[in-house]
């Protein structure tokens, strides 16, 4: 099945960075989502993309729907060590109810 | 407490004994969905239900079944497990039957075929 392109897989930050990751499709999509899942629990829902060009805040993080409906980017400013966990993409295309997710960023931040 | 819920939270099986992973919303979501989690390989889509009696496949629908014969179950159905289906599996839901709005998951089942 079709996977999305997330990049990096991993990463390791100091208190107070700022981060940034992304994912690109073959595909287009109509749908962006970001996710974040803490140790020992699903993925919980960060930021919700439906328009091309579109950028949405939730507190310190920003996720932008790239304008060739092919890509997604999320930026974390100011780390904390809470922000520790796992980061999905994940994305639906039009005419479609199925989701696909990326493989995940996972992300340390070091006090 | 609005929330979605599986059961059980872990399963040891052997392979081809028949069994049943549960999950239930108290959200009255017309949209849910089952996701087995591999390492490597971040969530991918089993199955997906847009309302009751109204279930499709998702990219990795092998082995596996699914019913939606009330709007808050949607149980995923092992006939016959297999080691290669060893996995943490997830069950979601949402508003609508787009499944574009917040999708909810629930705690995850830890499964081993051995």
């Amino acid at each position: 099945g079709q996977q999305l392109n997330q990049s990096p897989q991993s990463m390791f930050i100091q208190e107070g960075e700022d981060v940034s990751m992304n994912c690109t499709s073959s595909s287009i999509f109509n749908t962006w989502l970001w996710y974040k899942q803490d140790p020992g629990e699903g993925p919980v829902l960060l930021i919700a993309l439906y328009k091309a060009g579109e950028l949405t805040s939730n507190g310190r993080l920003t996720a932008q729907f790239g304008i060739t409906r092919k890509d997604s980017f999320l930026n974390i400013s100011a780390s904390i060590p809470s922000d520790v966990g796992i980061y999905f993409c994940a994305g639906r295309s039009s005419g479609t109810y199925k989701y696909i997710f990326g493989t995940g960023t996972r992300l340390k931040v070091l006090a | 407490e609005a929330q979605v819920t599986q059961n059980p939270r872990y399963l040891i099986t052997v392979t081809g004994k028949k069994l049943t992973v549960t999950c239930s919303q108290n959200m009255n979501h017309e949209y849910m969905s089952w996701y087995r989690q591999d390492p490597g390989l971040g969530l991918r889509q089993i199955y997906y239900s847009m309302n009751v009696e109204v279930t499709d496949k998702g990219d990795v629908p092998e082995g596996y079944k699914v019913s939606r014969k009330e709007k808050r179950n949607f149980p995923l159905i092992l006939e016959s497990p297999s080691p290669n289906q060893t996995s943490l599996y997830f069950c979601a839901s949402s508003f609508g039957t787009s499944g574009s709005n917040e999708q909810y998951f629930g705690p995850g089942t830890r499964l081993t075929v051995t």
